[in-house]
């Protein structure tokens, strides 16, 4: 079966520098989430989309941003980056409010911040 | 502030034998209930979900759900040195809302 796409696997970035992540769910799934984890840390919730509409906002901070596409795919901007961001960052799917809420995680994208 | 607690181990258990995994939450909104398992460095790969108090039985994993008492557990029949893992718990209000994790129980089977 098809599963969360997550690309890239592996970002190495500078301080202060800016990166992108993108995440391509599940086909059918209308719904995306964005969590970062930490070394030794649970997942933190960032911030969720349904339908192209922010739905949930977890921890993120100020000089991320993220964004659902047409096609439902999501994109995870993160400026100014810092050593603390190095980080797994997940994405994981769902089929949204009306359908079965069960979130589906991606293999990740490991950012690491010199 | 929503909290998910969990014992963060290790719990060492003989092969064979049932695992015994236990979760408590503090938002007493909480819809839905979920197991994850993760091992290091990868991606959390869902178990079991559970939205109704009582228990939910799929092959050798057992979720149980305690609403009055904010309790959740997970069952793992005839552990396997393959389960080794860490056990996430997570729960979330429904809709399209973000999962809060406890911070794992890291499971060792030992053969």
């Amino acid at each position: 079966a098809a599963g969360v796409i997550q690309s890239p696997r592996h970002l190495i970035k500078e301080k202060r520098e800016t990166a992108t992540l993108k995440c391509y769910p599940i086909p059918r799934h209308d719904t995306v989430y964005w969590y970062q984890q930490g070394p030794g840390q649970d997942p933190q919730f960032l911030i969720s989309f349904y339908e192209k509409m922010q739905s949930d906002k977890g921890s993120i901070p100020d000089r991320f941003s993220a964004q659902q596409f047409s096609d439902y795919h999501s994109e995870l901007n993160m400026s100014s980056l810092e050593l603390g961001d190095s980080a797994l960052y997940f994405c994981a799917s769902s089929l949204g409010p009306s359908g079965e809420e069960t979130q589906y995680f991606g293999p990740g994208t490991r950012l690491l911040v010199l | 502030q929503k909290e998910v607690e969990q014992n963060s181990g290790p719990l060492s258990v003989p092969e064979g034998a049932i695992a015994s995994l236990n979760c408590t939450y503090s938002d007493r909104g909480s819809q839905s209930f979920f197991w994850y398992r993760q091992y290091s460095g990868k991606s959390p790969e869902l178990i079991m979900f559970i939205y109704s108090n009582g228990d939910k039985e799929d092959g050798r994993f057992t979720a149980q759900l305690n609403k009055a008492s904010q309790y959740v557990s997970l069952l793992i029949r005839d552990s396997q040195p393959s389960d080794s893992a860490t056990y996430l718990c997570a729960v979330t209000g429904g809709g399209a809302d973000g999962l809060t994790f406890g911070k794992g129980t890291h499971l060792i089977i030992q053969p």
